[in-house]
């Protein structure tokens, strides 16, 4: 099974509008981050969060951790054309030495002018 | 900074051929990684270097995947031989030092096909 589950999977929303994806991990996390993909290239790091309860914004993204460090949000506020292609969740899923990064299936975005 | 390059962007194979992939790390960066991106997947790694020793290949099918990583700094990812199921985007990813506090920084992958 799947150790880091993202939803939707996919989602088309109008320009301008706001939306939420999710990462939901079986596991505590020791730490998450969020990665953009565009068609045909490597992964572009956004941000990491580490703490529970952290919460980090870049632009007219945030990215939260709860409290109990096993689900993080990814919120884009006013969407753009430019925020479209596969937004990642990538965790370490070990913890210290043991540090492992696994990925999610990843959510596919598509903006509509 | 110069980003990871990797080298080539795309390659058609037959089954049962091999092929080879180059990847060069961000300039400094002691921890260097591969990783197998089916379509409609995430990326799931093969193999990761800590300078030029390997710290983790526990998924990479070592029957006909190898790696390796000569004097710490370019590393190259090898198919021998190929099968179908080999098609993927393979990315190549560096960090500072290995741990969650390192983020990894990918290059833009190679494409392989097998026919």
């Amino acid at each position: 099974s799947q150790e880091l589950e993202q939803s939707p999977q996919s989602l088309i929303v109008q320009e301008g509008k706001n939306l939420t994806i999710n990462c939901t991990s079986s596991k505590t996390l020791y730490g998450l981050y969020w990665y953009k993909q565009k068609y045909g290239e490597g992964l572009i790091f956004l941000m990491m969060l580490q703490k529970g309860g952290e919460e980090k914004s870049h632009e007219k993204i945030t990215a939260k951790l709860d409290e109990k460090k096993q689900q993080s949000s990814l919120h884009i506020t006013a969407s753009q054309p430019s925020h479209a292609g596969i937004y990642l969740c990538g965790a370490d899923m070990g913890g210290g030495s043991n540090y492992k990064l696994t990925f999610g299936k990843g959510t596919l975005l598509t903006v509509n002018p | 900074e110069a980003g990871v390059a990797q080298s080539p962007r795309y390659k058609i194979i037959e089954k049962r051929q091999s092929v080879a992939f180059w990847c060069n790390p961000i300039s400094g960066h002691a921890t260097l990684y591969w990783y197998q991106q089916i379509l409609g997947q995430g990326p799931k790694l093969l193999i990761q270097f800590q300078n030029n020793g390997v710290v983790d290949d526990s998924q990479l099918p070592k029957d006909r995947f190898s790696a390796e990583r000569l004097k710490g700094v370019d590393s190259t990812l090898k198919i021998q031989p190929a099968k179908l199921e080999d098609s993927a985007v393979y990315l190549c990813a560096s960090s500072l030092d290995r741990g969650f506090r390192s983020p990894l920084h990918f290059g833009n992958g190679t494409r392989l096909t097998v026919t």
